[in-house]
């Protein structure tokens, strides 16, 4: 099955600056990777999606890659502000059938310092 | 629109007691169900899921189990309780295998 590797666990940054968190998969065949976003004691919501047929995708100050030869995908977020902190996850689903859903990453912690 | 309700939102159970977590899905039909765990705030463990009335898949053994009785309704049970069982638990529709949709999530504390 699907396995999805998230770094870093916890990420600290200045409010204004970037943050990037990585995912990797392992199974080629997946073709559909969302991130969402969970504040405490909240549902996770999902913030941006990207499949296979492109390369990147942008919806304001969030950008999601894909780099389907390497198996790995990134969240950027720039201007980053204080309403960004929150637990951030990666997840890919497999276009080879099964109804196991989304394969989740292990979160990030995304801290935004004053 | 695609609704899901899951209740209640908070638990204080105690070690060795039943537990009914239940979930319900509006404005879709037939949906495929999940139920995560979701232990210290962090990752997500997919416990069941079900893609149809009666038909349930456990990903882990486990001290709990789940039921499909309806269509949009996903159930998921213990007998009784351990402290290990602690967590916020959260149902999700997942549409298609693509975006999933989340319910409030229920925070269950067993002491």
């Amino acid at each position: 099955g699907e396995n999805v590797e998230q770094h870093p666990s916890t990420l600290s940054v200045q409010e204004g600056d970037s943050a990037v968190i990585k995912c990797t998969y392992s199974d080629s065949a997946s073709n559909y990777f969302p991130w969402y976003k969970q504040e405490l004691g909240k549902r996770p919501q999902l913030i941006i999606d990207i499949r296979s047929n492109v390369g990147e995708k942008k919806d304001q100050r969030i950008a999601v890659t894909l780099n389907k030869t390497a198996k790995h995908f990134s969240l950027h977020i720039t201007e980053t502000q204080p309403e960004d902190s929150a637990v951030y996850f990666c997840a890919a689903v497999s276009s080879a059938g099964g109804a196991d859903g989304l394969t989740f990453g292990k979160g990030t912690h995304l801290i935004i310092q004053p | 629109s695609q609704t899901i309700h899951q209740w209640p939102a908070t638990l204080v159970q105690p070690v060795g007691s039943p537990l009914s977590l239940e979930c319900t899905v509006e404005g879709t039909s037939n949906p495929n169900l999940y139920w995560y765990r979701q232990a210290a705030g962090r990752g997500l463990q997919l416990l069941f899921y079900s893609v149809g009335i009666g038909q349930i898949s456990s990903e882990v053994p486990q001290n709990l189990s789940a039921s499909r009785p309806q269509d949009r309704q996903f159930i998921l049970s213990s007998k009784k309780l351990l402290l290990s069982d602690s967590g916020f638990y959260l149902c999700a529709w997942i549409r298609m295998n693509t975006e999933a949709f989340f319910g409030q999530g229920t925070r269950l504390t067993v002491v």
